[in-house]
């Protein structure tokens, strides 16, 4: 069975950084891409970036480019999502997703002014 | 970016109703779009890939069509368990993005 399990969310003040985790089991991690995806209260889902199977893409939504990085460790089987400079407007339930076919439980983040 | 704008924005219907959502995408995005159920407090489920292809166990009264810019999700028998929200995601293009969704509630 697919599973992937987000982790390392919380409560940050604006400015301040978070990393978050995707534990992944059930499949061939290396294989496939992955993606982060949130949803801040009431908004709709909005896709935040992805990842190629052995890392050498990336991809950003633009409000996001220069302040998240994307990364993954395949030996591991582990995704990560560090947030640098973090502003209201980040928080949201963020959701890791394998190629937006299989969907973690969300984490929230919530970033306090 | 591409732009999704689904209808409507919300419906109410009874069970057994047969229920047409449709996403329009702003450019044309060939047949590289899914649909989502998702129900408050979880997670998105993906019903539909490809624009058409039923994913594996989920219920055949779902079905997807449409290609280009215009999409269209039928759902031929409602069911108690189908009140949700509904939405659609491109990934033609970058940024991927997502229809406002469509919430289906009880009549």
């Amino acid at each position: 069975e697919v599973q992937l399990v987000e982790s390392g969310g919380g409560l940050v003040q604006s400015g301040g950084s978070l990393r978050l985790s995707c534990a992944a089991s059930g499949f061939t991690f290396s294989d496939r891409w992955m993606d982060w995806v949130r949803q801040a209260p009431g908004k709709r889902l909005e896709w935040v970036a992805n990842i190629r199977g052995d890392g050498s893409e990336r991809y950003y939504v633009d409000s996001v480019k220069g302040r998240f990085t994307i990364s993954r460790d395949n030996a591991k089987n582990s995704l990560y999502l560090q947030m640098n400079s973090l502003r209201s407007e980040d928080t949201a339930v963020y959701y890791c997703t394998r190629a937006l076919e299989v969907w973690g439980q969300g984490i929230l983040v919530t970033v306090s002014s | 970016d591409i732009q999704m704008t689904q209808a409507p924005s919300s419906l109410s219907a009874s069970v057994g109703d047969r229920v047409t959502i449709t996403c329009r995408a702003s450019q044309a995005i060939t047949n590289d779009l899914g649909w989502y159920q998702q129900k408050p407090g979880k997670a998105p489920k993906r019903l539909i890939y490809g624009a058409n292809n039923l994913e594996s166990g989920v219920p055949s009264r779902f079905r997807g069509s449409g290609s280009g810019t215009e999409f269209t999700l039928t759902i031929s028998s409602l069911q108690p368990e189908d009140f949700a929200t509904y939405l659609c995601l491109q990934w033609h293009y970058y940024p991927r993005t997502f229809g406002g969704g469509t919430k289906v509630e009880i009549k």
